[in-house]
C-alpha cells in the first residue's frame, strides 16, 4: 500500500514567521493530498487539499504545493498565529475514501 | 464542531472484554470511516461504510467489525479486547462514496482504554 512520510516531527516557529511541513508518498497512483489540523482532544479538520492536476494551491495564509514526479507536497503557513499551534497530518490518497496518514507534525507558534 | 458524533468519549475495560462506539454522521453524509490513532501506529484507516454498505478496508482486525444502519449511523464492536487496542478511534463522515475525495469530516473521537 501508500507509504506516506512527514517531516518534521515538531516545529516551532516565532509568531509572524512562516512554517513548512513537508511529506511524500510512495505511489504515483496517489491523485488526492488532503491536509488536517488536530487540535488537543479533538478530531482532525481539513484546512485544505490538493488533487494530482493541480500543483499549487492557496486559501488565505495556507498553501500547498504538490510535485508529482518528486512524490512530494508540502503545506506553507504564511504569518503565523498562536492559534496555528496544533498538530498537522498530511495524508494521500490512490483511491479517493482510504487514506494514507503521516506521522503528523507538532507546531508551536511562540508569541 | 464538525456535525460528526461519537459515543461515548471515553471508555475503561478490561482485557478479553467487548466494546461498541458508535457514530452518527454528518446530516445527509451517507459514507462512514472509521479510523484508530495511536501513539505508535498514528491515524490508520479501519473501514469505510457507504448507504449501509462495506465500501473499503484498511488495516481491520478480524476481531474488529462495523455496520451502518439504515438510519446511517455507524457502530465499531472490538472484541477480544488486549492492552494494544487502546487507542483513539475517529469516526469521520462524508457526503458520497469517496471516490473524488470528498471532504471527511471528523467527530470528536472515543478514548479507548484497555487494562
Amino acid at each position: 500500500g501508500e507509504n506516506v512520510e512527514q517531516h518534521p516531527s515538531t516545529l516551532s516557529v516565532q509568531e509572524g514567521d512562516s512554517a513548512v511541513i513537508k511529506c511524500t508518498y510512495s505511489d504515483s497512483a496517489s491523485n488526492y493530498f488532503p491536509w488536517y489540523k488536530q487540535e488537543l482532544g479533538k478530531g482532525p479538520q481539513l484546512i485544505i487539499d490538493i488533487r494530482s492536476n493541480v500543483g499549487e494551491k492557496k486559501d488565505q495564509r495556507i498553501a500547498v504545493t504538490l510535485n508529482k514526479t518528486a512524490k512530494h507536497f508540502s503545506l506553507h503557513i504564511t504569518e503565523t498565529q498562536p492559534e496555528d499551534s496544533a498538530v498537522y497530518f498530511c495524508a494521500a490518497s490512490i483511491t479517493g475514501n482510504q487514506f494514507y496518514f503521516g506521522t503528523g507534525t507538532s507546531l508551536t507558534v511562540i508569541p | 464542531d464538525s456535525g460528526v458524533t461519537q459515543t461515548p468519549k471515553h471508555l475503561i475495560t478490561a482485557t478479553g472484554q467487548r466494546v461498541t462506539l458508535r457514530c452518527s454522521p454528518r446530516s445527509g453524509d451517507l459514507s462512514v470511516y472509521w479510523y484508530q490513532q495511536s501513539l505508535d501506529q498514528g491515524l490508520q484507516f479501519l473501514i469505510q461504510y457507504y448507504n449501509g454498505e462495506e465500501r473499503a478496508k484498511g488495516n481491520i482486525l478480524e476481531r474488529f467489525s462495523a455496520q451502518q444502519f439504515p438510519d446511517l449511523h455507524s457502530e465499531l464492536n472490538l472484541s477480544s479486547l488486549e492492552l494494544g487496542d487502546s487507542a483513539l478511534y475517529f469516526c469521520a463522515s462524508s457526503a458520497s462514496s469517496g471516490r473524488r475525495g470528498d471532504t471527511q469530516y471528523f467527530g470528536p473521537g472515543t478514548r479507548l482504554t484497555v487494562l
